[in-house]
């Protein structure tokens, strides 16, 4: 069966300091792959989704990138965190050509 | 401009009422709606979608182009059915971009 694992659960972080959220998917190949971030009072809002390996889409401009390295691994990254960045952070997974359909448990990032 | 409406944040029901949770939108284009839901300490997770025009745990959902609505119906609720529902579009032909609504936090009552 599918599952999806995503990294680390809760992240404190200064202002400016580097980031990496990680998620991993297992039990499918070729995943459309996803990152959302929900602010504080506002729906999910896409940030990136990625068809295959190293083939990224953004969303948004932002102190944000994404990065596919291998087929069922996506990385949100940054290498300054900005105040604005803290939120909760989900990635996902759907098949070809579809919507997301799986989501990991979430990321809590704040920024100090 | 493109956007989904879930008018109550919280909606309360007591077991075996009919509940509703509505979901508007406004889209110029062609819209594919779907509704997602997240039970307690589980994952988001798609729950349906119109174009599949199916039941899911009980639930339907319509979707009205008159009345730009997706409303997401369920004849006799259970304590089960308590979560967290998301209402979200897409242009039709391309589901990676979803637009989603704020969320209705359904609580079934014994």
């Amino acid at each position: 069966s599918q599952t999806i694992h995503q990294w680390p659960a809760t992240l404190v972080q200064p202002v400016g300091s580097p980031l990496s959220l990680e998620c991993t998917v297992e039990g499918t190949s070729n995943p459309n792959l996803y990152w959302y971030r929900q602010a504080a009072g506002r729906g999910l809002q896409l940030l990136f989704y990625s068809v295959g390996i190293g083939q990224i889409s953004s969303e948004v401009p932002q102190n944000l990138s994404a990065s596919r390295p291998q087929d069922r691994q996506f990385i949100l990254s940054s290498k300054k965190l900005l105040l604005s960045d803290s939120g909760f952070y989900l990635c996902a997974w759907g098949g070809r050509g579809g919507q997301p359909q799986h989501f990991g448990d979430g990321t809590r990032l704040s920024i100090l | 401009a493109q956007r989904v409406t879930q008018p109550e944040k919280l909606l309360s029901v007591f077991k075996g009422a009919p509940v509703e949770l509505k979901c508007n939108y406004s889209y110029s284009g062609s819209p594919e709606l779907f509704w997602y839901v997240q039970y307690s300490r589980q994952r988001l997770q798609l729950l349906l979608r119109h174009i599949s025009r199916e039941s899911i745990k009980g639930f339907t959902a319509d979707l009205n182009k008159g009345e730009t609505s997706f409303h997401l119906k369920k004849p006799f609720a259970q304590e089960e059915d308590s979560a967290m529902y998301y209402c979200a579009l897409s242009n039709a032909g391309n589901n990676r971009k979803l637009i989603w609504g704020l969320g209705t936090s359904l609580a079934v009552n014994p």
